[in-house]
């Protein structure tokens, strides 16, 4: 069954420290995977998308890391800022035997950054 | 440009009536999808159009869910007859079709649906 399971479900953790939030997914075929953010009461923006061959992709303090053989994801938060506070989503898109895209979300991880 | 815009932003209602929520995806975009979302709980596919082929409406919890796209414009969901679970956060999602693998979806900012 293609699932993407996300941990912790929740995180606290001080201003300024770093973080990472982890992503484990049965999905196959796999195509690509992306992390997306969503502040409260917003839709979803996305941060990073990864395919297959890449390991590792930046955006400002936010770093995915992908391990294909493992099936493993990782989203790491540097020097976090207060309106780093939002879900994270890790969302991972698959190819259809008919050739096409289904995208499985998982249920994401809450972060709260305090001062 | 403009992002996907979502219509109402909020919207109450009371169990057993219909409603209608609207998306207008980015100009240009092919592909629409309705997500549900409940309160502190992950996204869940409703339905997906693609041009004018047939929509996937594998996502629908129920034949009281219904949604329209005319083209590849705006679309509407509809919910008849709504009851207390139906309320959560709806979703709209717009994206470019591409034949690779880059079909980013961009979202609106949702229309919270409240059933009293």
């Amino acid at each position: 069954k293609n699932q993407v399971e996300q941990s912790p479900q929740s995180l606290i953790i001080l201003e300024g420290k770093n973080c990472t939030l982890q992503c484990n997914y049965t999905v196959s075929p796999f195509s690509n995977l992306r992390w997306y953010k969503q502040d409260t009461g917003r839709g979803p923006v996305s941060l990073t998308i990864m395919t297959f061959s890449e390991n590792t992709k930046s955006n400002g303090r936010y770093t995915a890391t992908l391990d294909a053989d493992t099936k493993q994801s990782s989203l790491h938060i540097t020097a976090s800022q207060l309106s780093d506070s939002a879900s994270y989503i890790c969302v991972v898109i698959l190819r259809t035997n008919t050739g096409g895209f289904k995208t499985i979300f998982g249920a994401g991880t809450r972060l709260f950054v305090k001062a | 440009g403009a992002g996907v815009s979502q219509s109402p932003s909020n919207k109450v209602t009371e169990k057993g009536k219909d409603v209608e929520l609207r998306c207008d995806p980015i100009s240009g975009h092919t592909a629409l999808y309705w997500y549900r979302q409940r309160l502190g709980q992950g996204l869940e596919f409703l339905i997906y159009f693609q041009g004018n082929s047939a929509p996937d409406k594998s996502g629908l919890p129920s034949d009281r869910f219904s949604a329209e796209r005319t083209g590849e414009s705006v679309s509407t969901l509809t919910i008849q007859r709504t009851q207390q679970e139906d309320s959560a956060v709806y979703l709209c999602a717009s994206s470019i079709r591409t034949s690779g693998l880059y079909n980013e979806q961009f979202f609106g900012p949702g229309t919270r649906l409240t059933v009293l």
